[in-house]
């Protein structure tokens, strides 16, 4: 695709509830980034995929956060048992390849934990 | 660990007026510095970048950033912003640690006409 595709852009859920947020990225990037994005902060990294290499998961606040990616296509990110903190923006963000660090970002995924 | 300090939290200036946003960031090695914006509704773009060599480097729309390593900043400046400049400005750094961004909390612009 143009850009990288986030969905949905909007998820509203119970507390207690799992979530799985999607990331699309350019076609071709290797590398595949995952960002959370408080009320009224900076983005805090959560993880990165580069190919086939096992992912960098330092980022990721807690064990009830988890994502996925096949290959050099689509991610998901996993959010088990949500609380009211998880409430944010999800920002997914590729680059051409792990060298290249100019990162797109996508529009985003908005949280909203009731 | 890096961390990167934007020191306005929002500004507000009046179109033709001169803009500099501070940034500075904690990391001792070399770093790969990044300015992103985001327009109301839209979604993150880059601005500009350094990875090397002149250390004041120019982005789109007018916008330039002079790296100074030893004052480990990164601000960013423009002579004569636009009303179409309103919106949240990010400083990011990018060290050895890993290839995550490391980002500032933002500086929410706004330019009156």
């Amino acid at each position: 695709g143009a850009g990288v595709s986030q969905s949905p852009s909007n998820k509203v859920t119970e507390k207690g509830k799992d979530v799985e947020l999607r990331c699309d990225p350019i076609s071709g990037h290797t590398a595949l980034y995952w960002y959370r994005q408080r009320l009224g902060q900076g983005l805090e990294f959560l993880i990165y995929f580069q190919g086939n290499s096992a992912p960098d998961k330092s980022g990721l606040p807690s064990d009830r956060f988890s994502a996925e990616r096949t290959g050099e296509s689509v991610s998901t990110l996993t959010i088990q048992r949500t609380q009211q903190e998880d409430s944010a923006v999800y920002l997914c963000a590729s680059s051409l390849r792990l060298t290249e660090n100019i990162q797109y970002f996508g529009a985003g995924t908005r949280l909203s934990v009731l | 660990a890096q961390s990167v300090s934007q020191h306005n939290h929002h500004v507000i200036l009046s179109e033709a007026a001169s803009l500099e946003l501070g940034c500075n960031y904690s990391y001792g090695g070399t770093v790969n510095l990044f300015w992103y914006v985001q327009y109301p509704g839209q979604h993150l773009q880059l601005l500009l970048k350094y990875f090397s060599g002149d250390p004041l480097v120019k982005g789109i729309k007018g916008f330039e950033a002079e790296f100074i390593k030893s004052k480990f900043s990164f601000n960013l400046r423009k002579p004569s912003v636009q009303w179409s400049d309103t919106a949240e400005y990010f400083c990011a750094v990018k060290g050895n640690a890993g290839n995550m961004l490391t980002f500032g909390g933002g500086t929410r612009l706004m330019v009156k006409p």
